[in-house]
């Protein structure tokens, strides 16, 4: 077994800060996802990686910005936090027959 | 049902009901697949749906698939108290990699 590590659990901000989120797998998967989850709402996509050193725009991705130096890691920035933002950014590894696996969130409040 | 931009669907039953989710898709897909998150933690995959499958089972979970109306449904028989939680349903075209998540149904069971 395998396990999707987000680092912070927690994420407090002030508005127009520059933010970054960091997310560790160990289980050799190849592609790598960002998911922002709005209270009561579904999950949309940020951004997404096929391979280290790649990067694929979601439907979300105006705002933020990703690196994915490593196989097992991917990071998500956001550029400028706006005010009064609140919600859950979750970072995810996929199988080859896109089988998703999840870390537990990063909370993001922003003052 | 959930699907498009409607708000969480909420559903309230007692130990031991049987339970059943919807869920409509717009696009082609090749798999639906049906995550549970529960309170705290990332979403995780529960089952897995193929679009050559009319109904797939997984101890208490059947899940079924109508590809001619675009639609999957979720089943509980003999609920617990740990099955409270959201209930999102993914689609994915034949591309891959972009999985669509639904807005979810969230599940409360009462012991």
């Amino acid at each position: 077994g395998g396990i999707i590590t987000q680092t912070p659990k927690f994420l407090i901000g002030q508005e127009g800060q520059k933010l970054t989120l960091k997310c560790q797998q160990n289980f050799n998967h190849d592609t790598m996802y960002w998911y922002r989850q709005d209270s009561g709402k579904g999950l949309r996509l940020i951004y997404y990686s096929i391979t280290e050193n790649d990067l694929q725009k979601g439907d979300l991705s105006e705002g933020y910005d990703a690196s994915r130096e490593k196989k097992s890691s991917f990071s998500l920035t956001v550029t400028s936090a706006q005010k009064n933002e609140m919600a859950v950014f979750l970072c995810a590894s996929s199988t080859e027959d896109e089988r998703l696996f999840f870390g537990h969130g990063t909370k993001l409040s922003v003052l | 049902s959930q699907w498009g931009e409607e708000n969480l669907q909420a559903l309230s039953i007692q130990e031991g009901e049987d339970v059943t989710m919807n869920c409509s898709y717009k696009t082609y897909t090749t798999v639906v697949q049906w995550y549970r998150q529960k309170s705290g933690k990332g979403p995780a995959l529960i089952i897995l749906i193929r679009s050559n499958e009319r109904e797939k089972r997984s101890g208490r979970l059947r899940a079924t698939l109508d590809t001619s109306s675009q639609s999957s449904s979720l089943s509980i028989t003999g609920t617990l108290a740990t099955d409270t939680a959201v209930y999102f349903c993914a689609t994915a075209g034949n591309m891959g990699y972009k999985l669509t998540f639904g807005t979810g149904t969230s599940l409360l069971v009462d012991p």
